[in-house]
């Protein structure tokens, strides 16, 4: 079974330009959530779809942060404009259904300079 | 979500069992006590999850308490592939009309010593 696949790996912006990360999660899984993790701490949940829905954005900052899930598969999650403080490491993950475990993709390392 | 306390890091030496403490005194009665743990370079991965009695897996096991206020992850034979961050997280078993989140803390980071 494949895992989550998320792409870019690494990317290195310049502050206020904008970016977009992609996620696929494993095929069936109707929950996916976007976490962000700053170096040395835990991973926080910015967003949680129930397939094509958001079910949780309370911690997304919707002011430079959105996210979508288009017909309940791939997501995609866009900062703009970047600010040296959304450095971090993006994570997505999916699970069957809210309370099922979940399942990580390797994550996207944001640098912004 | 209850808080959790979990040790900043614990070192072990590679092929001896490791027991990865987890404190969790205000837990309520529907709270599930989770386990991910976090390789180098990688997203986390789910371990072991548990509510009253001890689990076991191919990956590990887990102890509770008695009186659930504690916990214990154990590692039976460490390998130099064990070393991670490895976190403890309660998770509400009441999924109710939206899910309960995992919440993250700083976790315990384990060094395995060959």
């Amino acid at each position: 079974e494949a895992g989550v696949a998320q792409s870019p790996r690494y990317k290195i912006i310049e502050k206020r330009q904008s970016v977009a990360f992609w996620c696929n999660p494993i095929s069936g899984h109707a929950t996916l959530y976007w976490y962000q993790q700053i170096l040395g701490q835990g991973p926080k949940l910015l967003i949680q779809f129930q397939n094509n829905g958001v079910v949780d954005d309370s911690q997304l900052p919707k002011d430079r942060f959105s996210a979508e899930r288009l017909k309940g598969v791939d997501s995609t999650l866009k900062i703009q404009p970047a600010k040296l403080e959304d450095s971090a490491v993006y994570l997505c993950a999916s699970s069957t259904l809210p309370h099922y475990e979940q399942y990580f993709g390797p994550g996207t390392r944001l640098t912004v300079t | 979500d209850a808080k959790t306390t979990q040790p900043n890091s614990m070192e072990s030496n590679e092929e001896e069992p490791v027991h990865l403490p987890c404190n969790h005194s205000t837990i309520s009665g529907t709270d599930y006590i989770h386990w991910y743990r976090q390789l180098p370079s990688q997203g986390p991965e789910y371990v072991i999850h548990g509510l009253t009695s001890n689990v076991n897996n191919r990956m590990a096991s887990l102890a509770i308490a008695e009186d659930r206020k504690s916990s214990t992850l154990i590692l039976h034979r460490a390998t130099l592939r064990d070393a991670a961050v490895y976190y403890c997280i309660l998770r509400d078993r009441d999924i109710g009309g939206s899910a309960r989140q995992l919440t993250f803390g700083s976790g315990t980071q384990l060094t395995v010593l060959p």
